[in-house]
């Protein structure tokens, strides 16, 4: 079936750290992932994408992984902030176009 | 500006009502979809228009009926309400179909009682 999945509900680092937060897949046609982060009280904001030619992008203090033997995505964030605090959701889109969320991490920074 | 804008923010309804909700983006896209987040956060697909015309219709019962009067609005329409509508509903669009959806709308908190 299409799912898309993460492993932990709630992630909390410190400030400052790094920060690592994992999702599984399960629709091996998927050509297209995306990581979005929901602020509280607002809809889902575009971070960061990655087509399935590849295995890392970076973008500013972020970087996306994706292992496709295994069918993991990943996103890193470097120097986490307060502000980073949020809920992060991987996607995927398959070739029904149709982009299929996983069920979200909550990540907590501590000050 | 805002780029994709939703009313109302909160809607608190009696069972067995109608009620829209509406979305514009003022982005240009030609693609637009109603997304449904239920109280566990889990974001679902309901209806995609590309260019005023249904492209995804999701197995949404059929009280639920999106209107897209140009490409720039999407409505949301839901006829007799139930309380498992109860969810926050998100407009969002893009450039084309398949794409990242990466502009979503704040959301509209619906509350059936």
């Amino acid at each position: 079936g299409e799912s898309v999945g993460l492993h932990l509900p709630t992630l909390s680092v410190q400030e400052g750290d790094n920060s690592i937060i994992n999702c599984a897949y399960s629709n091996s046609a998927s050509d297209y992932f995306i990581w979005y982060k929901q602020e509280s009280g607002k809809g889902p904001q575009f971070i960061i994408d990655i087509r399935s030619n590849m295995d890392k992008r970076q973008g500013q203090r972020v970087t996306v992984l994706l292992n496709k033997t295994v069918k993991h995505l990943s996103l890193q964030i470097a120097a986490t902030q307060p502000g980073d605090s949020a809920v992060y959701f991987c996607a995927e889109i398959p070739n029904t176009g149709k982009l299929i969320f996983g069920q979200g991490t909550t990540l907590q920074v501590k000050p | 500006d805002t780029a994709v804008s939703q009313t109302p923010k909160y809607l608190v309804t009696q069972m067995g009502n109608d009620k829209s909700i509406k979305c514009e983006q003022n982005l240009g896209h030609d693609t637009m979809y109603w997304y449904k987040q239920d109280s566990k956060k889990f974001l679902k697909i309901m209806f995609s228009y590309n260019n005023k015309e249904l492209i995804i219709n999701e197995t949404v019962p059929n009280r639920f009926s999106p209107k897209s009067p140009d490409k720039a609005h999407l409505n949301l329409h839901i006829n007799s309400l139930e309380l498992g509508d109860s969810a926050v509903y998100f407009c969002a669009s893009s450039q084309t179909p398949g794409g990242r959806a990466g502009f979503f709308g704040p959301g509209t908190r619906l509350t059936v009682l």
